[in-house]
């Protein structure tokens, strides 16, 4: 099964710090990296979307993709206590035998930032 | 422009009976996926719909089904309800379905099954 792995935390950081989150995933064949971050009690909501080796950056948010090591990651500069949620890792997966491709999850990280 | 909205936001069931859940998308989103989401398994998906037909379909059992009608919106229903059903259920719209879209999510229905 392709999956798509990231540490669970908690990762705990003080405020004005940076806060690096990971995600790896296991289909070589993935093109479209996204993160989410979700609020205690509310839904997902898109911060960052990626497709292309290398950084991508928006305000305090730099995205980070990988291909050949099957990595991505987020960066968050000068975090805030209002950045404190979990963050979803999501690459879309190709279906193979199909032309399906699924957006498949990661069971995210919470982050904590500290004032 | 309006999010995704779903309908009902909380639903309290019990065991064996169905369930509809509404799903409106964004304006101008013609794909609709529909996404479980609970503390152990995390957020998993079901189905995804585009121009009213099921283009994919998660590993759940056949409890679980939905539509889509003409105008993008979707409904999704789970019939003899289980304890385990008891998830926040959520829809994401997508402008398209080709392999970069990006989708976004409705604030979801909080379903508990006693």
């Amino acid at each position: 099964q392709k999956e798509v792995e990231q540490n669970s935390g908690p990762l705990s950081v003080p405020e004005g710090a940076i806060a690096s989150l990971n995600c790896t995933y296991s289909d070589r064949g993935s093109q479209s990296f996204f993160w989410y971050r979700q609020y205690s009690g509310k839904s997902p909501e898109l911060i960052m979307s990626i497709y292309s080796n290398g950084d991508k950056e928006d305000g305090r948010f730099t995205a980070q993709l990988n291909k050949a090591s099957q990595y991505v990651s987020l960066l968050i500069r000068d975090s805030q206590p209002s950045d404190s949620a979990t963050y979803l890792c999501a690459v879309n997966i190709y279906e193979s035998g199909g032309s399906n491709y699924k957006l498949t999850f990661g069971k995210g990280t919470l982050l904590t930032v500290n004032p | 422009k309006a999010g995704v909205t779903q309908t009902p936001r909380y639903l309290i069931k019990t065991r064996g009976q169905q369930v509809t859940l509404s799903c409106s998308p964004i304006s101008g989103h013609r794909s609709v996926s529909w996404y479980q989401q609970t503390p152990g398994q995390g957020l998993q998906f079901l189905f995804e719909y585009f121009s009213e037909t099921q283009r994919n379909k998660g590993n759940f059992p056949g409890r679980f089904s939905g539509r889509q009608f003409s105008n993008s919106r979707s409904e999704m229903n789970v019939s003899t309800l289980e304890l385990g059903d008891s998830a926040l259920y959520l829809c994401a719209s997508s402008w398209n379905r080709d392999r970069g879209y990006e989708q976004y999510f409705g604030p979801g229905t909080r379903l508990t099954v006693t």
